[in-house]
């Protein structure tokens, strides 16, 4: 699976938009882009994931560039409880479901 | 959606001694669920893969005579830590996915904190 790279941390004022940016330039054409997010002491929860055009949903949207060498996901209106880490991960969307996570980033939602 | 559930969520035993965690997928049947492990301000790490009816496979470093898995089922796996030791302490944490055409979605439990004294 390629390797992504995040920013260590990152800040964001309650009710603003979160843009978290993610770095995959070796991304192969089969490769997908997930994202997950740990809160203190949980697993980690799933949050989106997409192949090459735009998605959203309920929680976030993901912006993957033309070139797919790098991807932003975003909650549009962040709260507190979106103070986690979140992990951009890169897999092969028909491989049987292993996931190697990276260090993340840490995102704090401040008031 | 589909849940996947671990427990127990807390456990403290002695060292010496063995304990068993229980990975369940409740609302879909899982041929393959991982178990990752998860040191204090560290990333997870995937220490094996369990495949029911059949031996699980494990990581480079992660010993298969400590770490035992069972996956008697499709929708219970077991990760059971023999004869712990301190360092052994850590949160598990296991994860599944529902059959191919579901999503591709991976779901993961709530984690099982383990603290060996």
């Amino acid at each position: 699976d390629a390797k992504t790279t995040q920013p260590t941390s990152m800040d964001c004022a309650e009710g603003r938009a979160a843009n978290l940016p993610c770095n995959h330039s070796t991304i192969s054409g089969n490769e997908y882009v997930y994202w997950y997010r740990q809160i203190h002491s949980q697993g980690p929860q799933y949050i989106i994931h997409g192949l090459k055009n735009n998605e959203t949903n309920e929680m976030a949207s993901l912006i993957i560039t033309e070139d797919r060498k790098s991807s932003t996901l975003i909650l549009p209106h962040a709260t507190l409880r979106d103070t986690a880490v979140y992990y951009c991960i890169v897999r092969v969307g028909t491989s049987y479901g292993k996931l190697t996570f990276g260090q993340g980033t840490i995102l704090t939602v401040h008031p | 959606g589909a849940v996947v559930s671990q427990h127990p969520s807390r456990v403290i035993c002695k060292s010496g001694t063995s304990v068993k965690i229980e990975c369940r997928s409740l609302d879909f049947q899982a041929t393959t669920m991982f178990w990752y492990r998860q040191f204090p301000k560290q990333s997870l790490m995937l220490m094996a893969t369990s495949n029911e009816g059949s031996k699980a496979t494990y990581e480079q470093g992660v010993e298969k005579d400590k770490f035992l898995i069972n996956h008697a089922s499709l929708t219970l796996s077991t990760l059971t830590v023999t004869s712990a030791h301190p360092e052994d302490s850590s949160f598990y944490i296991c994860s599944a996915s529902p059959p191919a055409g579901s999503g591709n979605t991976i779901y993961f439990g709530e984690g099982s904190w383990l603290t060996v004294v």
